[in-house]
């Protein structure tokens, strides 16, 4: 069955960065995109970025732009999103998320159909 | 770009149907047939529950069902359940290059 583990919880001053993983498995790593949502306290879904673990290109949404770098490792299915740069406003849950169709079956908004997610890491920044 | 419009709350008794709007533009909702809508308990990751306007992923009762007209998409939930009560979100691919844009939110509370 997939599944999408991630790591614990952090908590960072502001100013620094902090890199979040998700582990894959249960499927083939390099066959799908990997998505990265984040949510404020009591706020909505935010889409930070997608990456394509086959080849490592990115897309960012424009907000994010300059902080934030997702990266992968295919030896241990592992996919990585740095932000630097923090600030108190960078405080949520951070999840990793899977579309249902692989790269090679989607195009544009269908390889946003985000069917698997991870249990969500919290970041809080604070000083 | 903008988070997509929905409304705050709705609620409704077991049994009974209710309908979340989410209101984009030309470049989002209105441009694509690629509208989705996402559970989420508190506490719990988001989960799928249409997806492309009005396709439900297996595992999805069909109490759920997505349409969409012009640059609004709608999640009605027929025959209201208890376990149906959670926050509600749409998402829609849009032209911008933020590319993937998620609504307000709304609360379903099961009166």
């Amino acid at each position: 069955q997939v599944q999408l583990v991630q790591s614990g919880a952090e908590v960072k001053k502001p100013g620094a960065s902090v890199k979040v993983s998700c582990k894959a498995s249960g499927y083939t790593f390099t066959s799908y995109y990997m998505h990265w949502v984040r949510q404020a306290p009591g706020q909505g879904l935010e889409w930070m970025g997608i990456i394509n673990p086959s080849g490592g290109s990115t897309s960012y949404a424009q907000k994010f732009q300059g902080r934030v770098t997702m990266t992968r490792d295919t030896s241990t299915s592992t996919v990585y999103m740095e932000l630097s740069s923090l600030r108190s406003e960078d405080t949520a849950v951070y999840y990793c998320a899977r579309p249902m169709s692989p790269g090679s079956y989607c195009s544009g908004g269908s390889c946003f159909n985000l069917d698997y997610w991870g249990q969500g890491t919290l970041v809080t920044v604070s000083s | 770009q903008s988070a997509l419009t929905q409304p705050a709350s709705v609620s409704g008794s077991p049994g009974q149907s209710i309908t979340i709007s989410c209101t984009g533009t030309s470049s989002d909702v209105g441009g694509y047939n690629y509208v989705s809508w996402y559970q989420q308990h508190p506490g719990k990751a988001p989960k799928l529950m249409i997806y492309e306007v009005s396709n439900r992923p297996s595992g999805v009762p069909d109490r759920f069902s997505g349409s969409k007209s012009g640059n609004t998409a709608s999640l009605t939930i027929s025959g209201l359940q208890a376990e149906d009560e959670a926050d509600y979100y749409c998402s829609s691919y849009t032209s911008s290059s933020t590319l993937y844009v998620f609504g307000t939110g709304t609360k379903v509370t099961v009166l």
